[in-house]
C-alpha cells in the first residue's frame, strides 16, 4: 500500500499567519492516465471531512483561495495564506491513484 | 444538492456483523461511484471500498474477506456489511460520493455514524 507521510502532526498558528503542510508519498502518485490523484481534506471539529483541493492543486468550489496545493510525483504541499479561525481542524492528504486508497495521518491546526 | 446520511446500530457485539445504510438524496446512485471510509479513535482514516453506478465493487484488501458493499437503487441507498467484527472495528463510518465517472475524488460526505464494538 502507498504510505503518505504527513508533517507536521500538529501546527500552531496565529490568525493571519501563513502555514504549510507536507505530504510525501512512498511512490509516485502519477496515474497512467496522466492525472495525479492527491487530494486534501479538512475535518473541522464535529463535522465530516470536506474536500479542499483535488488533483494536487485544483481548488474545490466554495473553498477560499487562501488555500493552495502544489507538488508532483511524491512530494506535495498544502499552503494556507493567512489562517482564519474557521480553518482550525485536522487536515488530511489522501491519494486515490493506487488502490487501496490511503490517507496521511493528519495535521491538527490549532490557534497559538 | 446531494446529501448523504449514514444510519445503523451504534453498538455491535464482537464476532457479529455490522450493517450500515447510506441514504442519498438529491442525486442518483446510478450515477458516479459511492464509497465507505472510516475514522478510528484518534485521527487515522481508512478507505473501506466503493460501489459503482453499475453495481461493481472494489474493496480494501485488508478487509476484503469480511466486507460487502451493496445497493438498492429503488431506495437510492447503498450499504456496508462488515462481518466478524472486533473491537478494532470501532470507528466513525462515513459514506461519500465520488465526483464524475471515476472513483478518484470524494466530494460529498455524510455526517458519519459512530460504531462501537463491545460486549
Amino acid at each position: 500500500d502507498v504510505v503518505l507521510t504527513q508533517t507536521p502532526p500538529t501546527l500552531s498558528a496565529t490568525i493571519g499567519q501563513s502555514v504549510s503542510i507536507s505530504c510525501r508519498s512512498s511512490q509516485s502518485l502519477l496515474h497512467s492516465n496522466g492525472n495525479t490523484y492527491l487530494n486534501w481534506l479538512l475535518q473541522r471539529p464535529g463535522q465530516p471531512p470536506q474536500l479542499l483541493i483535488y488533483l494536487v492543486s485544483r481548488l474545490e468550489s466554495g473553498v477560499p483561495n487562501r488555500f493552495s496545493g502544489s507538488g508532483s510525483g511524491t512530494d506535495f504541499t498544502l499552503k494556507i495564506s493567512g489562517v482564519e479561525a474557521e480553518d482550525l481542524g485536522v487536515y488530511y492528504c489522501v491519494q486515490s491513484t493506487h488502490a487501496p486508497y490511503t490517507f496521511g495521518a493528519g495535521t491538527k491546526l490549532e490557534l497559538k | 444538492e446531494v446529501q448523504l446520511q449514514e444510519s445503523g446500530p451504534g453498538l455491535v457485539k464482537p464476532s457479529q456483523s455490522l450493517s450500515l445504510t447510506c441514504s442519498v438524496t438529491g442525486y442518483s446512485i446510478t450515477s458516479n461511484y459511492w464509497g465507505w471510509i472510516r475514522k478510528f479513535p484518534g485521527n487515522k482514516m481508512e478507505w473501506i471500498g466503493h460501489i459503482s453506478y453499475s453495481g461493481s465493487t472494489s474493496y480494501n484488501p485488508s478487509l476484503k474477506s469480511r466486507i460487502s458493499i451493496t445497493r438498492d437503487t429503488s431506495k437510492n441507498q447503498f450499504f456496508l456489511q462488515l462481518n466478524s467484527v472486533t473491537t478494532e472495528d470501532t470507528a466513525t463510518y462515513y459514506c461519500a460520493r465520488y465526483r464524475g465517472i471515476a472513483a478518484h475524488v470524494m466530494d460529498a460526505w455524510g455526517q458519519g455514524a459512530s460504531v462501537t464494538v463491545s460486549s
